[in-house]
């Protein structure tokens, strides 16, 4: 299973809204609704940010929101933080195998 | 609360093999899956496999497939990451993760592996 396609980095300036994309096919992303979204700090363990395409974990942001059309799946951070510097993965579930995106890094200008 | 706690660092010499446990605490064991996940030094996210923590029964990467072998003990609360076979590029931070629904809720600290000679 190859990975999902993410930019390398996306860059915004504090409180300005940037989407970060995940490309896969139809045999993954575009095959269900089983998409998530997870931040990583440096020397962290990963977050679980979003689940199923849109729906937030108890606990995280509103700022935070996912979207998806055919192959390609959305994380939309809006209002940027300090805080919101980080990686950030999409990931794929299907009865068979969870596969990962390449991993983008979100800096601000 | 939740928690994952794993096993030290290791250093294995390549063709070695290595024994990961992930001790898991807070909730009921035996109700969720346990992922493991690595991540090669500066890279991105990979998944390895998974296994159901009631049944024992487990799915693996098809990439690991014969070189992983994932492990539970009940009693414990704990589940097991063995990787045979080792190589340089097996060097990495594996971290096991409960499942939730179809995503991850919950991450272990990780546990750095290092193969070299």
């Amino acid at each position: 299973q190859s990975a999902l396609t993410q930019p390398a980095s996306v860059s915004g300036s504090p409180g300005q809204s940037i989407t970060i994309s995940c490309t896969g096919t139809s045999s993954d992303v575009g095959g269900n609704n089983y998409v998530s979204w997870y931040q990583q700090h440096p020397g962290k363990a990963p977050k679980l940010m979003i689940y199923d395409v849109s729906n937030r974990p108890s606990g995280v942001s509103n700022r935070f929101s996912g979207s998806k059309s055919g192959n390609t799946a959305s994380l939309t951070i809006s209002g940027l933080q300090a805080e919101d510097e980080a990686d950030y993965y999409c990931s794929s579930y299907t009865s068979s195998s969870t596969t990962f995106g390449t991993g983008t890094k979100v800096t601000f200008l | 609360q939740v928690q994952l706690v794993q096993s030290g660092a290791e250093v294995k010499k390549p063709g070695a093999s290595v024994k990961v446990s992930c001790k898991a605490s807070g909730y009921t064991f035996i109700s969720y899956y346990m992922y493991w996940v690595r991540q090669a030094p500066g890279q991105g996210l990979e998944w390895m496999g998974v296994i159901n923590a009631s049944g024992g029964n487990t799915r693996y990467a098809q990439r690991f497939q014969g070189r992983v072998t994932m492990t539970r003990d009940t009693s414990t609360s704990t589940v097991y990451m063995e990787l045979s076979s080792l190589r340089s590029e097996d060097t990495a931070v594996y971290y096991c993760a409960r499942a939730y629904t179809t995503a991850i809720d919950y991450w272990g600290q990780g546990t750095l592996v290092t193969v070299s000679s």
